[in-house]
């Protein structure tokens, strides 16, 4: 159960778009359409951001959107928000039928 | 309104128990999936359990966890529950219940967390 593989931390400017990629194996991202992406703020719990790959919830503004090709996942932040600044997880569903995390995605809004 | 509140937290010394609880409201519980997840401090998210809607016959852990955690339900009290064993200085975090709000695949509805510390 090794966590999947995200960048450290991004950066962007208002306005700009960013995207967080988010790698594992065929025996999770790739093999099913069930990753989903979470948003977390200091101190609170995670919140729902995309789930099954590219739909969102409602609620969740249409900036964020996801996407899949091969291996690797990717969430996309478009026209970026200071408020938008928080911490990012990728999951998804394994072979195993257990869940894995990504490590987490620091953004920070320049 | 979804609510879920976790308790049973605290300090407990390495090779202690603790129960922890999450109590939901707002929702019929017996038709979600729901999960255990975790969050050591300054740490990632770590996927703990999960276990299937209605009569939680399906159940699955993580190896980290695996014959020392158990998970359960009770949907006539809208309550999920985590028993931990045998507990570890690597244990300590904050723990999270979360359910499958959409595909099941998901945490959709989180709680806020209790903390679970392993000292002596």
């Amino acid at each position: 159960q090794s966590a999947l593989t995200q960048p450290a931390s991004v950066s962007g400017s208002p306005g700009q778009s960013i995207t967080i990629s988010c790698t594992g194996t065929s025996s999770d991202v790739g093999g099913y359409n069930y990753v989903s992406w979470y948003q977390q703020h200091p101190g609170k719990a995670p919140k729902l951001m995309i789930y099954d790959v590219s739909n969102r919830p409602s609620g969740v503004p249409d900036r964020f959107s996801g996407s899949k090709s091969g291996n690797t996942a990717s969430l996309t932040i478009s026209g970026l928000q200071a408020e938008d600044e928080a911490d990012y997880y990728c999951s998804s569903y394994t072979s195993s039928s257990t869940r894995v995390f990504g490590g987490g995605t620091k953004l920070t809004v320049l | 309104e979804v609510q879920l509140v976790e308790s049973g937290g605290g300090l407990v010394q390495p090779g202690g128990s603790l129960r922890l609880s999450c109590a939901a409201s707002g929702f019929t519980f017996s038709s979600y999936e729901v999960n255990w997840v975790r969050q050591a401090p300054g740490k990632g998210l770590e996927w703990v359990s999960y276990m299937s809607s209605s009569t939680g016959r399906t159940i699955y852990y993580a190896d980290s966890v695996k014959g020392r955690f158990t998970i359960s339900r009770d949907n006539a009290k809208n309550s999920l529950y985590l028993q931990m064993n045998s507990l570890r200085a690597e244990d300590t975090a904050v723990y999270y219940c979360a359910l499958g709000a959409y595909s099941g695949y998901d945490f959709g509805y989180w709680g806020q967390g209790t903390l679970v510390t392993v000292s002596s």
